[in-house]
């Protein structure tokens, strides 16, 4: 069965400083990875996606990923943290060729980016 | 690009009515669109899968009978969550997929309060 796991319910992390938001999924076969950033009462922004090619992906607003076969993980990561990108962000995983190609989502990790 | 829209974004009505939520991809023909449910602070529960035409797949658990999805046309769905009840309450979440991508994109969700 695909899952995807994001084990920290919330990151806390000063302005300018280095974020990660962490990852992991379990599917047969290889992933669609995807990750999505939802502000309060908003539905989600699509940031950023991995379906083949060169493991680092880049996204919006400076967001980037990477795909990590033999860790099984799609870390999220930016350089340098903004107040605004305090949010809350979802990692989802889709098997390729199946279905209805729905996604899987993770339970979402809470960043707090404080000034 | 990849526009959704959600209607309306918030509506407030009587147990045992019932809602039609709309959901319309603006600048491109869903040929699947998505229905979720959110509630607070929690992540997305897929309830049903619509393809333009056709009937929609149900999640395990879900009442097929009491949210009704139809999907007329290549940038419409509509859920109707009939006989409305305060459990019912939540934030109702649309996303819409063409058939050329693999990324799912999301409307700004609908809250739903029952009284």
């Amino acid at each position: 069965a695909q899952s995807v796991a994001q084990p920290e319910d919330q990151v806390n992390v000063a302005e300018g400083n280095p974020l990660t938001v962490k990852c992991t999924y379990s599917v047969s076969g290889n992933p669609y990875l995807f990750w999505y950033v939802q502000y309060p009462n908003r539905g989600l922004q699509f940031l950023l996606k991995y379906i083949t090619g060169d493991n680092l992906v880049k996204g919006s607003y400076g967001f980037e990923a990477e795909f990590n076969k033999s860790q099984t993980s799609f870390h999220l990561k930016k350089p340098s943290a903004l107040v605004s990108d305090s949010a809350l962000y979802f990692c989802a995983v889709r098997a390729p060729h199946r279905g209805t190609g729905k996604l899987i989502f993770g339970q979402g990790t809470t960043l707090q980016v404080k000034p | 690009g990849a526009v959704v829209s959600q209607h309306p974004s918030r509506v407030i009505c009587k147990s045992g009515t019932s809602v039609k939520i709309e959901c319309r991809s603006l600048d491109f023909q869903a040929t699947t669109m998505f229905w979720y449910r959110q509630f607070p602070k929690k992540s997305l529960m897929l309830m049903a899968t619509s393809n333009e035409g056709s009937k929609a797949t149900y999640e395990q658990g879900v009442e097929k009978d009491k949210f009704l999805i139809n999907h007329a046309s290549l940038t419409l769905s509509t859920l109707t969550v009939t006989s409305a009840h305060p459990e019912d309450s939540s934030f109702y979440i649309c996303s819409a997929r063409g058939s050329d991508t693999n990324t799912q994109y999301f409307g700004p969700g609908t809250r739903l309060t029952v009284l």
